[in-house]
C-alpha cells in the first residue's frame, strides 16, 4: 500500500517568515494530494490540494509543489501568523482508491 | 450546513469492554470513511462506505472491529472486547458522491482511551 513521509516533525519560525514541510509518498499511482490542517481541539480541515496534472497551486499565502519524479510535495506557507500555528498532515489517494494515506503530521509553531 | 458530527467526543472504558461510536455523515454524501489515529503516529484508514455498502475494509485491524451504516446515513463502529492499542482517535470523513470530488470533509474526532 501507499506509504506517505513527512519531515520534519516540528518546525518553529519566526512570524513573518516562511515555513515548507515536504513529504514522499511510496506508490507511482497517487495522483490526489491533500494537505490538512489541525488546530488544537479542531477537526482537520483540508487547507489546499494539487493534482499530479499540474506541478504547483497556490492559493493566497499557502502553496504546494508537486515533483512526480521525485515523489515528493512540499507545503510552502509564507509570510507566517500566530493562527498558522497547528498540525499539518500531507496525504496521497489514487484514482479510484478513495483511502487518503496520511503522514504522520507536522507540528508547526509560529512565534510571535 | 452541518459539518460531520462525531459522538461522543470522548470515551473511558475498561479493556474487554464494549464501546461503539458514531458518526454522521454531511447531508447527501454518499462517501463516508473511518480513519483512526494513535498517539503520535499517522492517521490511518480503516474503511470507506459508499451508501449503505463496504467499498473498502481493508484497514479494519481485526475482528473486534464492526462497521455499520444501515439505511446509508448515520455509521456505527463498535469494538468489542476493547484492548490498550485499541486507544486513539477515532476520526469520521465524509465526501460526496459526485465524480471528480475528491474532498474529504474530517468530523472532529472521538477520543477513546482503553485503560
Amino acid at each position: 500500500g501507499e506509504n506517505v513521509e513527512q519531515h520534519p516533525s516540528t518546525l518553529s519560525v519566526q512570524e513573518g517568515d516562511s515555513a515548507v514541510i515536504k513529504c514522499t509518498y511510496s506508490d507511482s499511482a497517487s495522483n490526489y494530494f491533500p494537505w490538512y490542517k489541525q488546530e488544537l481541539g479542531k477537526r482537520p480541515q483540508l487547507i489546499i490540494d494539487i493534482r499530479s496534472n499540474v506541478g504547483e497551486k497556490k492559493d493566497q499565502r499557502i502553496a504546494v509543489t508537486l515533483n512526480k519524479t521525485a515523489k515528493h510535495f512540499s507545503l510552502h506557507i509564507t509570510e507566517t501568523q500566530p493562527e498558522d500555528s497547528a498540525v499539518y498532515f500531507c496525504a496521497a489517494s489514487s484514482y479510484g482508491n478513495n483511502r487518503l494515506a496520511f503522514g504522520k503530521g507536522n507540528q508547526v509553531v509560529v512565534i510571535p | 450546513e452541518a459539518g460531520v458530527t462525531q459522538f461522543p467526543s470522548h470515551s473511558v472504558i475498561e479493556k474487554g469492554q464494549t464501546v461503539t461510536l458514531r458518526c454522521d455523515p454531511i447531508s447527501g454524501h454518499d462517501n463516508l470513511y473511518w480513519y483512526r489515529r494513535v498517539m503520535g503516529k499517522e492517521i490511518k484508514f480503516l474503511l470507506h462506505f459508499v451508501k449503505e455498502s463496504k467499498q473498502d475494509e481493508s484497514g479494519m485491524p481485526n475482528n473486534r472491529f464492526l462497521a455499520e451504516r444501515t439505511g446509508g446515513t448515520y455509521s456505527t463502529l463498535k469494538v468489542q472486547p476493547a484492548e490498550l492499542e485499541d486507544s486513539g482517535v477515532y476520526f469520521c470523513a465524509s465526501s460526496p458522491g459526485t465524480s471528480g470530488v475528491r474532498e474529504q470533509f474530517f468530523g472532529p474526532g472521538t477520543r477513546l482511551t482503553v485503560l
